[in-house]
């Protein structure tokens, strides 16, 4: 099993819709999580934390499932400049530097 | 304020000749990372150097890459005998201490002809 797996997509969805993304990870010790939006061509620039408590910043939300091992990015009123690439990261052990990062999860918005 | 700064933004070059790669992280970052993003791939993981700490170097490929990061600011990444398999986008990070969110450079798309 991938220490981090994602969906690849894509997820096609209309402008306006409400559109979720889960990332599982395997490290249940795990500490860390965050999102990262990823452009084609571009480089990684960092969405937002992810909070045990769950944490939202204006259209999105994000929550964490120790349980189930997994957190999870919901984007609402979906807008066309959402379309990009989904990166989860996850550090597995308290401390350490080594981040994972998912593969991603394409995301297209539809006008 | 500024970025992470990386130069070249591109670099096409023979097989087996050797590239030099450069990172500026954000001032004050003791936190800094080399990451590999081959075409529609996940990024994997190079080296992280810390302060003044030893880097971790368990995700270079091979000893034909190597890395540098000189008074705990500006980093150099170089590959010897470059092969057609080392071509991909060389990402750099940095970030304030290791247990904070890294932020990262525009890249290096690096192509072995």
């Amino acid at each position: 099993r991938k220490e981090v797996e994602q969906d690849p997509g894509p997820f096609n969805v209309p402008e306006g819709a409400t559109v979720a993304f889960n990332c599982t990870y395997s490290n249940s010790a795990s500490q860390s999580f965050f999102w990262y939006r990823q452009d084609c061509r571009k480089e990684p620039k960092l969405l937002m934390s992810v909070y045990s408590s769950g944490n939202e910043d204006g259209r999105f939300t994000a929550q964490l499932n120790r349980a189930s091992q997994y957190i999870s990015l919901l984007i609402r009123d979906s807008k066309l400049s959402d379309s990009a690439t989904y990166l989860c990261v996850v550090n597995p052990t308290s401390g350490t530097y080594k981040y994972i990062f998912g593969t991603g999860t394409r995301l297209k918005v539809l006008a | 304020g500024a970025g992470v700064s990386q130069s070249p933004s591109n670099k096409v070059t023979e097989k087996g000749k050797d590239v030099e790669l450069r990172c500026d992280p954000i001032s004050g970052h003791t936190a800094l990372y080399w990451y590999r993003q081959s075409l529609g791939q996940g990024l994997e993981f190079l080296i992280y150097f810390q302060g003044n700490s030893a880097p971790d170097k368990s995700g270079l490929p091979s000893d034909r890459f190597s890395a540098e990061r000189t008074g705990g600011s500006v980093s150099t990444l170089t590959i010897q005998r470059t092969q057609q398999e080392d071509s991909a986008v060389y990402l750099c990070a940095s970030s304030p201490d290791r247990f904070q969110p890294q932020h990262f450079g525009d890249g290096t798309r690096l192509s072995i002809l």
